[in-house]
């Protein structure tokens, strides 16, 4: 089937550790996103990829950092400079104006 | 720059009453619509789109809404509700010269109540 697949579901972190969060998509869409969901909150953009090899900062970059060597692929790296990383991470790929969601990665710092 | 008002943040309805979920845009160029829910634990599901076309939008689940461009409003609504609705949903923009990144509303919870 074709889809989104996110992993790991779950993640704990000890503070000031660097985390990877996995995203990998066989939709063959050009344009990836990652967003950050916080309990009660909408969501909110933290980079996105139009093509390989490139990506921009959303709305709240800072303490994150990505990737795009693959089509596939969109790898999420939550550093120790996030203040505050806990959070429900969402990513997302998109073609013609409709995007497709993964099931989420919920990242712990303990 | 766009943005999304979803006016409510939480909605309790009895099971089998009509429900209407708001969402106001703002975009100074023409939009794209969408309506996403969200079960716990879970990534978003699609219920609903607008392109272009009918103002009115049918999409999974019983749900519709429909695009009001001089109120900038596409209220997501359902003659009846399901206690299996209860769930949180989210309107998103993308404008047409944006790609197609989405901007999110704060999201609504729908609370069925048997």
């Amino acid at each position: 089937d074709g889809g989104i697949t996110q992993s790991p579901k779950y993640l704990f972190r000890k503070e000031g550790q660097n985390v990877t969060l996995s995203c990998e998509q066989n939709l063959n869409h050009d344009a990836m996103y990652w967003y950050r969901q916080d309990p009660g909150q909408g969501l909110r953009l933290i980079y996105y990829s139009q093509i390989v090899n490139d990506f921009q900062k959303g709305d709240i970059a800072e303490g994150y950092s990505v990737s795009r060597e693959k089509k596939e692929s969109f790898p999420l790296t939550v550093t120790s400079a996030q203040k505050n990383p806990t959070a429900f991470y969402l990513c997302a790929s998109s073609r013609a104006a409709e995007a497709f969601f993964g099931q989420g990665t919920r990242l712990t710092v303990v | 720059a766009q943005s999304v008002t979803q006016l409510d943040s939480q909605v309790p309805v009895f099971e089998e009453a009509p429900v209407e979920l708001r969402c106001n845009y703002s975009s100074s160029v023409s939009v794209y619509l969408f309506w996403y829910v969200q079960y716990p634990n879970q990534g978003l599901q699609l219920l609903l789109k607008y392109l272009s076309g009918s103002t009115l939008v049918k999409g999974i689940n019983g749900f519709e809404a429909e695009f009001n461009k001089s109120q900038t409003s596409f209220h997501l609504r359902k003659p009846s509700v399901h206690i299996s609705d209860t769930a949180e949903y989210f309107c998103a923009v993308s404008e047409g010269n944006a790609g197609n990144m989405l901007t999110f509303g704060g999201g609504t919870r729908l609370m069925v109540k048997p």
